[in-house]
């Protein structure tokens, strides 16, 4: 079955630096990768998502880059805020009937002041 | 639209009890996944729900189940509680019936087994 790797487990940054979590994945049948945020003691949000027939897309300041032959996938925040500060999960999406996702160990990402 | 809304809360039970959990979708919303969520082993898919129908399912036990009702809403029941299944079980919708679409997520129940 899938499997999604994600680096690094922790990531602290000053404010306005830029982050950058890599996920990895192993079935190439997969082919939508939404990222997640989670706030301490709040439900995941859903930030910015790609799918395999593309291979970058942007938000303001976040933005996902995917390699398709490498089976990787990165998310990229740039001017980062004390507000980014949160766990953040990737996901691999199978090509298959309806939902079912394999999710990444997740990155908590401290920014500091 | 209100969000996506699981009841209850918090919940503690024993060892050997059952539980039963519920998620209403948002509206319009006909696709359910459940997920255990757990410091350890972070999110898993458990299953999910697609006009009353188990659409997908993730690999865990048979003491984890669920239904979904007419209306979209689903329950998830779990029998024989382990302590092992104490965790943050998250309940998310998505709009329509295609593959991979992009999930709303409910703010879970936190199940604690003593």
């Amino acid at each position: 079955g899938e499997n999604v790797e994600q680096h690094p487990s922790t990531l602290s940054v000053q404010e306005g630096d830029s982050a950058v979590i890599k996920c990895t994945y192993s079935d190439s049948a997969s082919n939508y990768f939404p990222w997640y945020k989670q706030e301490l003691g709040k439900r995941p949000q859903l930030i910015i998502d790609i799918r395999s027939n593309v291979g970058e897309k942007k938000d303001q300041r976040i933005a996902v880059t995917l390699n398709k032959t490498a089976k990787h996938f990165s998310l990229h925040i740039t001017e980062t805020q004390p507000e980014d500060s949160a766990v953040y999960f990737c996901a691999a999406g199978f090509d298959n009937y309806g939902q079912n996702f394999v999710f990444g160990p997740g990155t908590r990402l401290s920014v500091l002041p | 639209k209100a969000g996506v809304t699981q009841t209850p809360r918090y919940l503690i039970k024993t060892r050997g009890q059952q539980v039963t959990l519920s998620c209403s979708p948002i509206s319009g919303h006909r696709s359910v996944s459940w997920y255990q969520q757990t410091p350890g082993q972070g999110l898993q898919f458990l299953f999910e729900y697609f006009s009353e129908t188990q659409r997908n399912k993730g690999n865990f036990p048979g003491r984890f189940s669920g239904r979904q009702f007419s209306n979209s809403r689903s329950e998830m029941n779990v029998s024989t509680l382990e302590l092992g299944d104490s965790a943050l079980y998250l309940c998310a919708s998505s709009p329509t019936d295609g593959s991979n679409q992009p999930q709303h997520f409910g703010d879970g129940t936190r199940l604690s087994i003593l």
